[in-house]
C-alpha cells in the first residue's frame, strides 16, 4: 500500500505533551519525515530521518518510529505550534513520494 | 542563501496548458533530487512529481502522462510542464529540494520549498 494514515485532528493543552501518529506500510522501510504548514505558508521540514531536527526547530519536536508507525511528539506545546501537520514518505516501489492526509493541531 | 522561487501560475481553461518554473539560489539543482507537491484549496499535500540528480522522473498516478518534469541546468531551474488540465489540478504548486539518505533504512525529506505559484483551471 502507498497510503499514509494520519488523525485528522488532535488537540493539545498549552505546556503539555502531543503525539501525532502516521501510519502506513511503507513506514516498514523508510522513514518519514514531518512537516509543518501554517496558514497560507509554504510546509517547513520539522522532523527527518530517525530523529532529527533542522538548524532552527525548536528541541521539543521530536520523532520515533516502530513498525509501521511515525510519531511527531511535541514537549511542551506552545501556541505557535498550532498547525497542520504532515508526515512523507515513499511507497513500496522507493520512487514515488507519498503524504498523510494532514492533523490539524490545537492547542487550547 | 538557499532559495526556491515558483512562477508560471495562472488561470487557464480546461485541456489547456501551462509551464510553471521554479528557479534555484544557493546550490545546483542537477547535483540535486528535485520535486513538485501540490495543494488543492483546502485540501492536503499531493506529491506531483520527482527528478532525480540522474535525470530518471517519476509521477503521480493523477498526472502521469499529462504533466513533465524537467530542468535546465544552464539555469539552475526545474520546470513542470503541464497539459490536458483539469479542474481537479487547481492548487498551489510547490517546488522543493528533495534530499536521500541510503543506509540501513532509507529516508527522503525535503529540506526547502518555494512559497508556491498558484493554478486555477477553469472556464
Amino acid at each position: 500500500s502507498s497510503e499514509l494514515t494520519q488523525d485528522p485532528a488532535v488537540s493539545v493543552a498549552l505546556g503539555q505533551t502531543v503525539r501525532i501518529t502516521c501510519q502506513g506500510d511503507s513506514l516498514r522501510s523508510y522513514y518519514a519525515s514531518w512537516y509543518q504548514q501554517k496558514p497560507g505558508q509554504a510546509p517547513v521540514l520539522v522532523i527527518y530521518g530517525k530523529n532529527n531536527r533542522p538548524s532552527g526547530i525548536p528541541d521539543r519536536f521530536s520523532g520515533s518510529s516502530s513498525g509501521n508507525t511515525a510519531s511527531l511528539t511535541i514537549t511542551g506545546a506552545q501556541a505557535e505550534d498550532e498547525a497542520d501537520y504532515y508526515c512523507n514518505s515513499r511507497d513500496s516501489s522507493g520512487n514515488h513520494g507519498v503524504f498523510g492526509g494532514g492533523t490539524k493541531l490545537t492547542v487550547l | 542563501e538557499v532559495q526556491l522561487v515558483e512562477s508560471g501560475g495562472g488561470l487557464v481553461q480546461p485541456g489547456g496548458s501551462l509551464r510553471l518554473s521554479c528557479a534555484a539560489s544557493g546550490f545546483t539543482v542537477s547535483s540535486n533530487y528535485m520535486s513538485w507537491v501540490r495543494q488543492a484549496p483546502g485540501k492536503g499535500l499531493e506529491w506531483v512529481s520527482v527528478i532525480y540528480s540522474g535525470g530518471s522522473t517519476y509521477y503521480a498516478d493523477s498526472v502521469k502522462g499529462r504533466f513533465t518534469i524537467s530542468r535546465d541546468n544552464s539555469k539552475n531551474t526545474l520546470y513542470l510542464q503541464m497539459n490536458s488540465l483539469r479542474a481537479e489540478d487547481t492548487a498551489v504548486y510547490y517546488c522543493a529540494r528533495e534530499i536521500a539518505v541510503a543506509g540501513i533504512y532509507y529516508y527522503y525529506y525535503m529540506d526547502v520549498w518555494g512559497k508556491g505559484t498558484t493554478v486555477t483551471v477553469s472556464s
